[in-house]
């Protein structure tokens, strides 16, 4: 069965400071995995996904996540964080097999302090 | 523009009467797929279509129906809603091109069952 955890229920980072989200997943076989951003009152939005190939995938608003197969994580990582990184994260896993299902975490909340 | 539409966005019932939460999508895509958004518990996923005629289920199908008769369209039925299906929906599009995905989300319906 699938599954993704995110252990932490909120992250709190400094303006500028790197961030980082955790995501952990179990998955049979080859994994999709998937980052999500919901703003305040802005509604869902697709971050990044990862597919089979580099390690490091790159995604929109200058976030990337880090793939690591013998952790089973996907952690979603920003350089230098803003204030309006604040949002709601989720992760997500899809099995190759198994057609769209698609299991998400409970969410992460980040909150950049000015 | 490219958008995913979900009517209505808000919805007060009772419990039994049955309720259809339209998604309508104008990019030709090919999978969508509906969510429903709980405290605590993240994102789950009710059911997904790959194309016209090709719907299944997702996490938490249980107390849902969909039907995929066209492929700009995608409705959520719940045939005698509960308070347990008290939510916040989302209905989502996907294009997915040689494993490279991008998804689209509606706004949001939320729904109050009483």
């Amino acid at each position: 069965a699938q599954s993704v955890a995110q252990p932490e229920d909120q992250v709190n980072v400094a303006e500028g400071n790197p961030l980082t989200v955790k995501c952990t997943y179990s998955v049979s076989g080859n994994p999709y995995l998937f980052w999500y951003v919901q703003y305040p009152n802005r509604g869902l939005q697709f971050l990044l996904k990862y597919i089979t190939g580099d390690n490091l995938v790159k995604g929109s608003y200058g976030f990337e996540a880090e793939f690591n197969k013998s952790q089973t994580s996907f952690h979603l990582k920003k350089p230098s964080a803003l204030v309006s990184d604040s949002a709601l994260y989720f992760c997500a896993v899809r099995g190759y097999t198994g057609g769209f299902k698609t299991i998400f975490g409970a969410g992460t909340r980040l909150f950049v302090k000015a | 523009e490219a958008q995913v539409t979900q009517n209505p966005r808000y919805l007060i019932t009772v419990t039994g009467k049955k309720l259809t939460v339209t998604c309508s999508q104008n990019m030709n895509h090919e999978y969508m797929s509906w969510y429903r958004q709980d405290p605590g518990l993240g994102l789950r996923q009710i059911y997904y279509s790959m194309n016209v005629e090709v719907t299944d289920k997702g996490d938490v199908p249980e107390g849902y129906k969909v039907s995929r008769k066209e492929k700009r369209n995608f409705p959520l039925i719940l045939e005698s809603p509960s308070p347990n299906q008290t939510s916040l929906y989302f209905c989502a599009s996907s294009v997915v091109l040689s494993d490279q995905e991008t998804q689209y989300f509606g706004p949001g319906t939320r729904l109050l069952v009483l």
